[in-house]
């Protein structure tokens, strides 16, 4: 079964950081392009970030330009986000999603929640 | 960056109902378009790719058509796990938007 799992979401202050962590199984992951989408509380969906298959091309939204670094290690199937100087309008589910346009495989979602 | 729009944004439809969803985007994107499903407290769910092509499991009842500026996604006749949200995408250049959704509500 094609399954991604996400992990690393929780409670942070602003300005603080958190890591992000999307496990892949079922399929072979380092043949798919990566991505992360996030979701507001009660709004529509945001992407956020793309990584080819071997991590060399990567894209992000200019709204985490400059803060967010997305990566995959092929070897462990895992696709990561590392989220720095967080604000409040970062709060959000973030999602994993599989291949590079069409997003055909999404995990369940983690909260990260920036709050004092 | 090219911006997608949706409308409308929310519609109150019966089981049985033919319901139609308009989305049009700020630049030419050929057929670089998908829809996705979305239904409360789950992930997103692909049911186009390229404007109008259905994804595998996804019943025949779902239809995609466009090009261009100017999509569209049919839903022939309306059954009651089809009360969700929908957005549409862009898939023709980074960064990658969707619409602000439509939210299908039972009327």
């Amino acid at each position: 079964e094609v399954q991604l799992v996400e992990s690393g979401g929780g409670l942070v202050q602003p300005g603080g950081s958190l890591r992000l962590s999307c496990a892949a199984s079922g399929f072979t992951f380092s043949s798919y392009e990566m991505n992360w989408v996030r979701q507001a509380p009660g709004k529509g969906l945001e992407w956020v970030s793309y990584i080819s298959t071997s991590g060399s091309t990567i894209y992000y939204a200019d709204s985490v330009e400059g803060r967010f670094t997305i990566s995959r290690d092929n070897a462990k199937n895992s696709l990561y986000l590392q989220m720095n100087s967080l604000r409040a309008e970062d709060t959000a589910v973030y999602y994993c999603a599989r291949a590079g346009g069409n997003f055909d495989c999404w995990g369940q979602g983690t909260l990260v929640t920036v709050s004092s | 960056d090219i911006q997608m729009t949706q409308s409308p944004s929310s519609v109150s439809a019966s089981v049985g109902d033919r319901v139609t969803i308009t989305c049009r985007a700020s630049q030419g994107i050929s057929s670089w378009l998908a829809w996705y499903q979305q239904k409360p407290g789950k992930a997103p769910k692909l049911l186009i790719y390229a404007a109008s092509g259905l994804q595998s499991g996804v019943p025949s009842r779902f239809s995609g058509s466009g090009s261009g500026t100017d999509f569209t996604l049919t839903i022939s006749s309306l059954q009651p796990e089809d009360f969700a949200t929908y957005y549409c995408q862009q898939t023709s250049s980074f960064p990658l938007t969707f619409g602000g959704g439509t939210k299908v509500e039972i009327k």
